[in-house]
């Protein structure tokens, strides 16, 4: 069965400052990737995925995740954080022939002045 | 295009009441599912279906009930309600020829008193 493990349930950082979000997932079988972003009192929107092709993929507002097949991450990061990046963000994987999603436990990122 | 639309946004209920969330989506997608968010909990799927006709449990199905009469409407009834179910609760699209990717709706805020 595939689980995913986001390894730090809170992240503060400074703005400007670099951040990762990791994220290490497990499954017997090849899988899709996401993350996904939710803003204070928002629902959930796709950040990115990584469907084959390239490990390092790039989303919006500047993130990227890099997929790493031998360590089963798929790791978060953004080179210089604003204080509109405040928000949890889900790391989430699916088996190829499998139509459903399994999430992490989210991860609460907070930027300090 | 409006997406996946869900309704009421915020509803309070006494224990033991009943309700119904509404979902609809747009997109044509023959997959939906409900998940429940709570916090340290991640997101917890409650039922899915993979088309008209066809629904089916996921982790946490227990004091809810799903129908699935056309492909645009997945209604969340809740039979009994307890406090255990005051939640977040969020209807999903899933387009699968794009890699299993998941559109959510907005969410609904369901407190019971």
């Amino acid at each position: 069965a595939q689980s995913v493990t986001q390894l730090d349930s809170q992240v503060p950082v400074f703005e400007e400052a670099p951040v990762e979000l990791r994220c290490n997932y497990s499954s017997s079988v090849s899988v899709y990737l996401f993350w996904y972003v939710q803003y204070p009192n928002q629902g959930l929107q796709l950040l990115l995925k990584y469907l084959s092709g390239s490990t390092l993929v790039k989303g919006i507002n500047g993130f990227e995740a890099e997929f790493n097949k031998s360590q089963t991450s798929f790791h978060l990061r953004k080179p210089s954080v604003h204080i509109s990046d405040t928000a949890e963000y889900f790391c989430a994987v699916s088996e190829f022939e499998a139509q459903k999603l399994v999430f992490g436990q989210g991860t609460r990122l907070t930027i300090n002045p | 295009n409006a997406g996946v639309t869900q309704t009421p946004k915020f509803q309070v209920l006494k224990t033991g009441q009943s309700m119904t969330l509404q979902c609809a989506q747009d997109m044509n997608h023959e997959y939906m599912s409900w998940y429940r968010q709570d916090p340290g909990m991640g997101l917890r799927l409650i039922h899915y279906s993979v088309g008209a006709g066809i629904t089916d449990q996921g982790e946490v199905p227990n004091g809810y009930n799903v129908s699935r009469s056309t492909t645009e409407d997945f209604p969340l009834r809740l039979l009994s309600a307890a406090p255990s179910q005051t939640s977040v609760y969020f209807c999903a699209t899933l387009e699968s020829f794009s890699g299993n990717t998941i559109y959510f709706g907005e969410g609904s805020w369901l407190t019971v008193v």
